[in-house]
């Protein structure tokens, strides 16, 4: 699987986009970039996942640059609740049995009143 | 629809003795697993299973057993613990399929082996 690369820390106003950045410049043709997020405390929480396209759900819209190297998961409204840890992760969409995602650390985002 | 629930919430064990963590989903979900989560790392995979019946090794299985007797249920037991298994665990579940990769967690067990 492609290695991703996160900035360890971001900042972010409430009610602005929160824009976090991941670079998976390695990434095959086949693998789907998930994001993930953890917030204090808590089990992990999906949030979206693509593979070339654009994506948005009830949660944040996902940017894929059109060479797929790079994306950027957007909190349009962040609120203080989307205080986490997020994760960025490529995995290859069709593995067979291995069922494994590889976590790194993750950006701590933190929003700010 | 409770999700993915795990018992116990926090232990505190002696080293040597043992315990069981219990996870439960009521999704249907084919797929289970247990994570590690300690300090400063990301989440290890322990152990996973794609179906009742069925268990396999992840990235750190030693000191772990499995069993996935039914669907719904996934358990993680320590036969003798370890202060080195001082830990976060974490049990997630996802469906079969193109939605594999979409894990639902619980909320976690804090164990401290003392």
């Amino acid at each position: 699987d492609a290695k991703t690369t996160q900035p360890p820390s971001m900042d972010c106003a409430e009610g602005r986009a929160a824009n976090l950045p991941c670079n998976h410049s390695t990434i095959s043709g086949n693998e789907y970039v998930y994001w993930y997020r953890q917030i204090h405390s808590q089990g992990p929480q999906y949030i979206i996942h693509g593979l070339k396209n654009n994506e948005t759900n009830e949660m944040a819209s996902l940017i894929i640059t059109e060479d797929r190297k790079s994306s950027t998961l957007i909190l349009p409204h962040a609120t203080l609740r989307d205080t986490a840890v997020y994760y960025c992760i490529v995995r290859v969409g069709n593995a067979g049995n291995n069922r494994k995602l590889i976590w790194g650390l993750g950006t701590s985002l933190a929003v700010n009143p | 629809n409770a999700g993915v629930t795990q018992t116990p919430k926090f232990r505190v064990l002696k080293t040597g003795q043992s315990m069981t963590l219990l996870c439960a989903q009521d999704m249907n979900h084919e797929y289970m697993y247990w994570y590690r989560q300690d300090p400063g790392m990301g989440l290890r995979l322990i152990h996973y299973s794609v179906g009742e019946g069925t268990t396999a090794k992840g990235e750190v299985p030693d000191g772990y057993n499995v069993s996935r007797l039914k669907k719904q249920n996934f358990l993680l037991g320590l036969e003798s613990a370890a202060p080195s298994q001082t830990s976060v665990y974490f049990c997630a579940s996802s469906p079969a399929g193109t939605g594999t990769y979409e894990q639902y967690f619980g909320p976690g067990t804090r164990l401290t082996v003392t």
